[in-house]
């Protein structure tokens, strides 16, 4: 039971351009949600959060959304630069699960020179 | 400050082995969970210790298990090895308040390859 869905698997955008990765939950007790970046033969480093009490979160080019009555969150990068290019992945926690983060399967942004 | 440790980065091992793997946090986090990353699965969540407690743990069988130190430092262990187990394994750190969801501060990660 995947609570946690990133239906692309990857995303190629020109530089400069906007990139947006998408992410679907089912479990309505989530109410914290992250994104991470990996790079190759790197542990995954935080991104950007979002409190299930908002509904948009801004860190200089990076944007989270939320819906919640959707179950969908988004993050857009503006503009997108190569060094982007990473896998992002979408995670997610309930107040009371500690470190418990329930993950997607991770996007593969390409952002292209 | 120094970020959190792994070792060891790779290891190979038969079927039927046991591996243990290592992970030291960042200095004054307590806490430190445990995920499987495979291809296609995203990161699985396997246990959390903090202070030397398990606090959580993930649908993983008995096979896997953890502990933590009084140093904060944590070793996972992984007994009766399948082909399966074959994956990165990433140990996180964070302050790990009650009710306070901290960003985890992740290792570089132990891949196993299980033959």
């Amino acid at each position: 039971d995947q609570q946690v869905k990133q239906n692309s698997p990857s995303l190629s955008v020109q530089e400069g351009r906007i990139s947006i990765l998408n992410c679907d939950y089912t479990n309505s007790m989530f109410d914290y949600f992250l994104w991470y970046k990996k790079y190759p033969a790197e542990g995954p480093t935080f991104l950007i959060s979002i409190s299930s009490i908002k509904d948009k979160n801004e860190d200089g080019r990076f944007t989270v959304f939320l819906n919640k009555s959707a179950k969908h969150l988004s993050l857009h990068i503006v503009p997108s630069q190569p060094g982007d290019s990473a896998v992002y992945f979408c995670a997610a926690s309930e107040e009371t699960s500690g470190s418990r983060l329930t993950f997607g399967e991770g996007t593969q942004l390409t952002v292209n020179p | 400050k120094a970020g959190v440790t792994q070792t060891p980065r790779y290891l190979i091992k038969t079927r039927g082995q046991q591996v243990t793997l290592s992970c030291s946090p960042i200095s004054g986090h307590r806490s430190v969970s445990w995920y499987q990353q495979t291809p296609g699965q995203g990161l699985q969540f396997l246990f959390e210790y903090f202070s030397e407690t398990q606090r959580n743990k993930g649908n993983f069988p008995g096979r896997f298990s953890g502990r933590q130190f009084s140093n904060s430092r944590s070793e996972m262990n992984v007994s009766t090895l399948e082909l399966g187990d074959s994956a990165l394994y990433l140990c996180a750190s964070s302050l790990g308040l009650a009710g306070v969801i901290g960003e985890l501060f992740f290792g570089e990660g132990s891949r196993l390859t299980v033959l």
